[in-house]
């Protein structure tokens, strides 16, 4: 089954304790990117890529670190996290082509910084 | 400032009747525009894009959407509205080099 995968689905964690959240796609596309969906606000990007070893920042990446060291995995990191980055996280992927694919969504990361 | 705006929070409709979730874009050149859906507790679903062409979309669901480049609009619209599809919305942007921007999402009510 196509899909993007995301883990872990909920994560409790205290203010300035490194975590990471892994997402997985099986479809060979080739970008990826990180969301964040706040009451309110929508989904912002996070970071994006275009392929491997090629990222980008979205509109709100202060805070979070991304790698694409594998085409099919695109890990998000937040380093000291606070309370500010308490959201519902989404990995999203596509086709690169010119940019007029559709994405596929995982189910979600619901984080909680303490 | 690239943005994209749903004026809306919440749209109710009575089941039955059309349905319309309007959404304007502000980006340069010319942009991909996107509908998603999101149901409760889970993730984005495709429903429909404009890339070129026919300024009226078919998507999934029974749902389209029609491109007005003048007004810089992407409404969705249905029909015929169905208590399922009660949900909420997200119009989105590809601006050129990838980037994507949301708009802040529509809440449908469908009541019965």
């Amino acid at each position: 089954e196509a899909q993007v995968t995301q883990n872990p689905r909920y994560l409790i964690t205290v203010t300035g304790k490194k975590l990471t959240v892994t997402c997985s796609q099986n479809m060979n596309h080739e970008y990826m990117s990180w969301y964040r969906q706040d009451p309110g606000l929508g989904l912002r990007q996070i970071y994006y890529s275009m392929n491997v070893e090629v990222t980008d920042k979205g509109d709100v990446p202060e805070g979070y670190k991304v790698s694409r060291k594998e085409k099919r995995n695109f890990p998000l990191i937040l380093e000291s996290p606070s309370p500010n980055q308490t959201s519902l996280y989404f990995c999203a992927s596509s086709p690169s082509g010119r940019g007029g694919y559709e994405q596929y969504f995982g189910p979600g990361t619901r984080l909680t910084v303490t | 400032a690239q943005s994209v705006a749903q004026p809306e929070d919440q749209v109710n409709v009575a089941e039955g009747n059309p349905l319309t979730v309007k959404c304007t874009y502000s980006v340069s050149g010319n942009p991909y525009l996107f509908w998603y859906v999101q149901y409760p507790n889970r993730g984005l679903q495709f429903l429909l894009k404009y890339i070129t062409g026919d300024n009226l979309v078919k998507g999934s669901y029974g749902f389209e959407a029609e491109f007005n480049k003048s007004q810089t609009s992407f409404h969705l619209k249905k029909p015929s509205a169905l208590v399922s599809d009660s949900a909420l919305y997200f119009c989105a942007v590809r601006a050129p080099g990838f980037k994507t921007i949301f708009g802040a999402g529509t809440r449908l009510f469908v009541k019965a």
